[in-house]
């Protein structure tokens, strides 16, 4: 079964901080894999995606590496802001993406 | 440029109504998605479309219908609501791999 784990479930971090947040898969015949933020009563908001043939994506503070040969998926943040507060999911696509699994997500809480 | 809309944003049925989702795009996406989100369980894929005229279940299909007449909608239909229903839903359009979501619709079935 295909299926697709991030732990922990919540983290507490105080600003400032570098931090990773881990996303992993059962099944490693993947397409893409995409990485979400969602705020509160909000929809999701796409960070990065990263396709089967590449190895990492940059965006400003956020970097996502994907090593296929694990099933594993980081999702790094850089000097933290209470901003980043929310929580973070990552979504693995099979089958040209036309079938998408999610994470559970990460709640991510960063104190001031 | 609206991106994927979903109306209504707020539903409450009793059980047995019937009602339908709406959800459009305006990118042009050949796919698009329905997901249910629930506490502790996350995103959850109902149905999907690869494009119109094409329609293909999820995991948690039963108690759904989809069609998919053009390329913009994907509406999405509970014959008979029933309170397992009770959720927030998700539509979800891509083109070249990348999901872009509607803001949701929050239903509550009594």
């Amino acid at each position: 079964k295909q299926e697709v784990t991030q732990i922990p479930a919540a983290l507490s971090v105080p600003e400032g901080e570098n931090l990773v947040l881990n996303c992993s898969f059962t099944d490693s015949a993947i397409y893409n894999l995409q990485w979400f933020r969602q705020d509160p009563g909000k929809g999701l908001t796409s960070l990065l995606l990263i396709q089967s043939s590449q190895r990492e994506q940059t965006s400003g503070r956020l970097n996502a590496s994907l090593d296929k040969s694990s099933g594993r998926s980081t999702l790094y943040i850089a000097a933290s802001q209470p901003g980043d507060s929310a929580t973070y999911l990552c979504a693995v696509g099979y089958s040209s993406a036309s079938k998408i699994i999610f994470g559970s997500g990460t709640r991510l809480s960063i104190r001031p | 440029n609206a991106g994927v809309t979903q109306t209504p944003k707020f539903q409450v049925l009793k059980t047995g109504q019937s009602m339908t989702l709406q959800c459009a795009q305006d990118m042009n996406h050949e796919y698009m998605s329905w997901y249910r989100q629930d506490p502790g369980m996350g995103l959850r894929l109902i149905h999907y479309s690869v494009g119109a005229g094409i329609t293909d279940q999820g995991e948690v299909p039963n108690g759904y219908n989809v069609s998919r007449s053009t390329t913009e909608d994907f509406p999405l239909r509970l014959l008979s609501a029933a309170p397992s229903q009770t959720s927030v839903y998700f539509c979800a359009s891509a083109g070249t791999g990348e999901l872009f979501f509607g803001e949701g619709s929050r239903l509550t079935v009594l």
